[in-house]
C-alpha cells in the first residue's frame, strides 16, 4: 500500500525548536517530489515548499521560506519540516503530500499523510 | 503570487442537486489545476487534476472544465457523502497556491 506516515502530534513553547517527519512506503521514494502544507485551525490549505527526492532541490513558498527547513533522509525515505524558533502562529496541522504518479498532474497531490498537529503556546 | 478565489464560499444543497463550484486565478494558469475535498478532521483527497482528468477511483458524478483565469467543478448529482469542503490549487507556476474553499452543506 503506497503510504505517507507522518509523526504525532507535538506541543511545544514558544521560541522551541522541532521537527516533524513524514516516511513514505509502497512506491519508489525518490520517484516523486514531497510537499508540505500548513492548515491553521478552522483555516484553509497552504502550500509551504516541495523536496525532489531525487537530488534534494527544494522550492520553498516565499511565506515560509527563512521560518521552515524542508530536509530529507533517502536511506529511510523519510522527509522532514523543522523549526528553529516556533511562534504562538505556527499552531496548525502539517501535512506532507506526494505528487500524483500523472505526468500531467505533476503538482497535484494525489497521496496525503494523516497530518501533524503542532501546538505552540506559553 | 497567483491569487485564487473560490466562490461561493459556502453552499447549501440538497441530495440530488447539481452543485457548481468555481474557483478563479488572477493570472492565467492554462490548466494547471487540481480539486480537492476535504472532511472535517481528515487529509485532503485529490478528485481532479489538469482541469478536467478525473483522478481513478473518483465517482464520474465529479467533473471539472475551464481554463486560463476561470474554472470550475461541477457535482451532477450531490450524494450525502460529497458533503465537505472543495479546494482549488493551482500548480502553473511556484509558489502553488490553494483557494480559500467551499463548504458544501446539506440545506
Amino acid at each position: 500500500e503506497v503510504q505517507l506516515v507522518q509523526s504525532g502530534a507535538e506541543v511545544k513553547e514558544p521560541g522551541e525548536s522541532l521537527r516533524i517527519s513524514c516516511k513514505g512506503s509502497g512506491y519508489t521514494f525518490t520517484s516523486y517530489w514531497i510537499s508540505w502544507v500548513r492548515q491553521m485551525p478552522g483555516k484553509g490549505l497552504e502550500w509551504m515548499g516541495k523536496i525532489d527526492p531525487s537530488d534534494s532541490y527544494i522550492n520553498y513558498s516565499p511565506s515560509f521560506e527563512g521560518h521552515v527547513t524542508i530536509s530529507i533522509d533517502k536511506s529511510i525515505s523519510t522527509v522532514y519540516l523543522q523549526w528553529s524558533g516556533l511562534k504562538a502562529s505556527d499552531t496548525a496541522m502539517y501535512y506532507c503530500a506526494r505528487r500524483s504518479r500523472a505526468l500531467t498532474g505533476y503538482g497535484a497531490f494525489d497521496i496525503w499523510g494523516q497530518g501533524t498537529m503542532v501546538t505552540v503556546s506559553s | 503570487d497567483i491569487q485564487m478565489t473560490q466562490s461561493p464560499s459556502t453552499l447549501s444543497a440538497s441530495v440530488g442537486d447539481r452543485v457548481t463550484i468555481t474557483c478563479r486565478a488572477s493570472q492565467s494558469i492554462s490548466s494547471w489545476l487540481a480539486w480537492y475535498q476535504q472532511k472535517p478532521g481528515k487529509a485532503p483527497k485529490l478528485l481532479i487534476y489538469k482541469a478536467s482528468t478525473l483522478e481513478s477511483g473518483v465517482p464520474s458524478r465529479f467533473s471539472g472544465s475551464g481554463s486560463g483565469t476561470e474554472v470550475t467543478l461541477t457535482i451532477s448529482s450531490l450524494q450525502p457523502d460529497d458533503f465537505a469542503t472543495y479546494y482549488c490549487q493551482q500548480y502553473n507556476s511556484y509558489p502553488w497556491t490553494f483557494g480559500q474553499g467551499t463548504e458544501v452543506e446539506i440545506k
